[in-house]
């Protein structure tokens, strides 16, 4: 069964870092959506199977995902964090040739408060 | 505002048939990117329901079915079962921005 499991979320101050894990089954493209508490699903970014990589404008040049070359972990490293980067992210595993989701793993909270 | 649109809430009887829309534009779904579509209860994590603009996972039951057309897609439900209650989300690509865009969300309740 293909499973993505996310972890790594925490309290962090405004301006601070953290970096979350996703472990997967394989190199799949992986992608990192979050969601604030009563809001809709927000993308966040996408790393290809092939390493192209993709940023929402709201966290571009604050956030790089990446992956580990060998085993299926992939990650997002949260730089310069503001209140509003506050929510619940999940990371989640591509259908083979089409930018969609398949397999959600569960949130892990991320919350920038001071 | 998302980029794509979709009507905030929805609601119909059960067994009867329901509708939802997502509207983009050309740097979207009228650009030739797919649609595909979620659903989410209680912000649990989300399910995929459709793909490619009309393709079903092998879970998903054959009463729920998706087309699109120009810069705009939809979603269908016959015979609506309370749990089908939930947000439905419509997700695409945008060249624009060159990333992955969502609809705002349908609130779907089942009378």
């Amino acid at each position: 069964e293909v499973q993505v499991v996310a972890s790594g979320g925490d309290l962090v101050r405004p301006g601070g870092s953290l970096r979350l894990s996703c472990a997967a089954s394989a190199f799949d493209d992986i992608y990192w959506v979050r969601q604030a508490a009563g809001k809709g699903l927000e993308w966040v970014s996408l790393i290809e199977a092939p390493g192209d990589t993709y940023y929402a404008q709201s966290v571009k040049g604050r956030f790089t995902i990446s992956r580990d070359s060998s085993r299926p972990y992939f990650y997002l490293q949260m730089n310069s964090l503001r209140p509003d980067d506050t929510a619940v992210y999940f990371c989640g595993k591509g259908v083979s040739g089409h930018w969609a989701i398949e397999t959600w793993g569960q949130g892990t909270p991320v919350t920038v408060s001071s | 505002q998302s980029v794509l649109t979709q009507p905030p809430s929805l609601s119909g009887a059960p067994g009867q048939r329901v509708t939802i829309s997502c509207t983009g534009s050309s740097s979207n779904i009228g650009g030739g990117y797919d649609v595909h579509w979620y659903h989410q209860i209680a912000e649990t994590t989300p399910q995929l329901l459709i793909y490619g603009n009309s393709h079903r996972p092998s879970e998903v039951p054959d009463r729920i079915s998706a087309s699109k057309s120009g810069t705009s897609a939809s979603l269908v439900i016959t015979g609506l079962q309370s749990d089908d209650e939930g947000i439905y989300y419509c997700q695409s690509f945008d060249d624009s921005l060159r990333g992955v865009v969502f609809g705002g969300g349908t609130k779907l309740t089942v009378l």
